[in-house]
């Protein structure tokens, strides 16, 4: 049983340019959430969803970050206009849909670097 | 909403030696929580949760932590400690009726040295 796979692990984009960041959750698993892990801090929520849908993104910035979770397919972050305070590295977790689930399954990580 | 917050940002420990690394919460509403061990330029992986009933609870590795209510904290211990143990360390909270999404803490850095 494949873990959560994330790609591409590292990621160089010039500032300007648009990053795209894929996750394909665990088999059965149809939740997906986001997070950033900043240079020597924790990871923050960025946004909460299911399939066609989101539930919950309280933690994207509200301009230039958008997230999909299409019917088929892998979850993608897009960053458009990528500056240098975008690098990051950026976590995509699972879970199943079984209700009161809440152990969250972690990818590898995106690592992504602005020059 | 959720804050958690782990005061020890590296705890340098002797190999055998026990260790306890802190995590302390604040919440609005009940929590369910986690600690997830972070290995250099890797994700996350889930070391223990409490998410109802005993208040001690074990997890892989020989890891186990202590929910305690009324101060609001969720210790990690483990009694001995390997080289392997070398990691970062996160606490996390979910608010119950929250959408599950997790709030860290900072993390903190366990260097285990023969």
């Amino acid at each position: 049983n494949a873990g959560v796979m994330q790609n591409p692990r590292h990621l160089v984009r010039r500032r300007g340019q648009e990053a795209r960041l894929r996750c394909s959750p665990m088999k059965g698993h149809s939740h997906v959430y986001w997070y950033r892990q900043l240079p020597e801090e924790g990871l923050k929520f960025m946004v909460y969803l299911q399939k066609e849908n989101i539930i919950d993104e309280s933690g994207m910035p509200k301009e230039r970050f958008s997230a999909e979770f299409p019917k088929e397919g892998p979850s993608i972050l897009r960053i458009q206009q990528v500056v240098r305070g975008d690098s990051a590295a950026y976590f995509c977790a699972s879970s199943p849909k079984t209700t009161g689930a809440y152990e969250q399954y972690f990818g590898p990580g995106t690592r992504l670097t602005v020059t | 909403a959720q804050s958690v917050t782990q005061l020890d940002s590296q705890v340098p420990v002797f190999e055998e030696a026990p260790v306890e690394l802190r995590c302390n919460y604040s919440s609005s509403v009940s929590v369910y929580l986690f600690w997830y061990v972070q290995y250099p330029n890797q994700g996350l992986q889930l070391l223990l949760k409490y998410l109802s009933g005993s208040t001690l609870v074990k997890g892989i590795n020989g890891f186990e932590a202590e929910f305690n209510k009324s101060q609001t904290s969720f210790h990690l211990r483990k009694p001995s400690v390997h080289i392997s143990d070398t990691a970062e360390y996160f606490c996390a909270v979910i608010g119950q009726g929250t959408a599950s999404k997790l709030t860290f803490g900072t993390g903190t850095r366990l260097q285990v040295t023969l």
